[in-house]
């Protein structure tokens, strides 16, 4: 039972152009959204994240948007770089994250093509 | 920087054999944790502490336990080995106070075969 899902397994995009990552999932009291970022061989290091208080968080090339009544959140990237390819892994956390506990999407490897 | 250390990152194990995987943070984190990634499952939970000598199961605690006698080191430890535990694992920790609650810091990971 796969409360947060990445749908997409891997994602191929040109450099210079917009990468869209998406993730959905299932319970509405999830109250908090991060993006972790993993390369291979290492472990997983934060993107982004943002509160179900808001709709949006940008921080340089990264941008979240999180759409409450569809229970999707999605991560874009502008403009993708060669140095982005990683696997990407959304996650959420339940109470504002007063237990720090994550249940974590399946990820969606992301290739961008110089 | 936060400072997550896993002190093994690539084991080879025999079948039935004891294993311990450990784990450091030096940033006085009260929680810490234990996950484990396989292709096309993501990053399960397996156990995690919210402090010294407390312990709650995760998603998948079968076939592991773990010890935190110190704030800053959790164990994760495989009783007797299966390959199907053949894995990465990663160590991770967090504190729920700050600017930087609900972020979750991982070490480089461990990589256990099991032969």
């Amino acid at each position: 039972d796969q409360q947060v899902k990445q749908n997409s397994p891997s994602l191929s995009v040109q450099e210079g152009r917009i990468s869209i990552l998406n993730c959905d999932y299932t319970n509405s009291m999830f109250d908090y959204f991060l993006w972790y970022k993993k390369y291979p061989a290492e472990g997983p290091t934060f993107l982004i994240s943002i509160s179900s208080i808001k709709d949006k968080n940008e921080d340089g090339r990264f941008t979240v948007f999180l759409n409450k009544s569809a229970k999707h959140l999605s991560l874009h990237i502008v403009p993708s770089q060669p140095g982005d390819s990683a696997v990407y892994f959304c996650a959420a956390s339940l109470y504002g994250g007063a237990t720090n506990k994550l249940i974590f999407g399946t990820g969606t490897l992301l290739a961008v093509q110089p | 920087d936060v400072k997550v250390t896993q002190s093994s990152r690539y084991l080879v194990k025999r079948t039935g054999e004891k294993v311990f995987l450990e784990c450091v943070q030096d940033m006085d984190h009260e929680n810490m944790f234990w996950y484990r990634q396989d292709p096309g499952l993501g990053l399960r939970l397996i156990y995690f502490s919210y402090d010294v000598k407390m312990k709650e199961k995760g998603d998948i605690p079968e076939g592991y336990s773990v010890s935190r006698e110190k704030k800053e080191r959790f164990s994760l430890i495989l009783e007797s080995a299966s390959t199907n535990q053949t894995s990465m694992y990663l160590c991770a920790s967090s504190t729920t106070t700050g600017t930087s609650g609900n972020t979750i810091y991982f070490g480089e990971g461990s990589w256990l075969t099991v032969v």
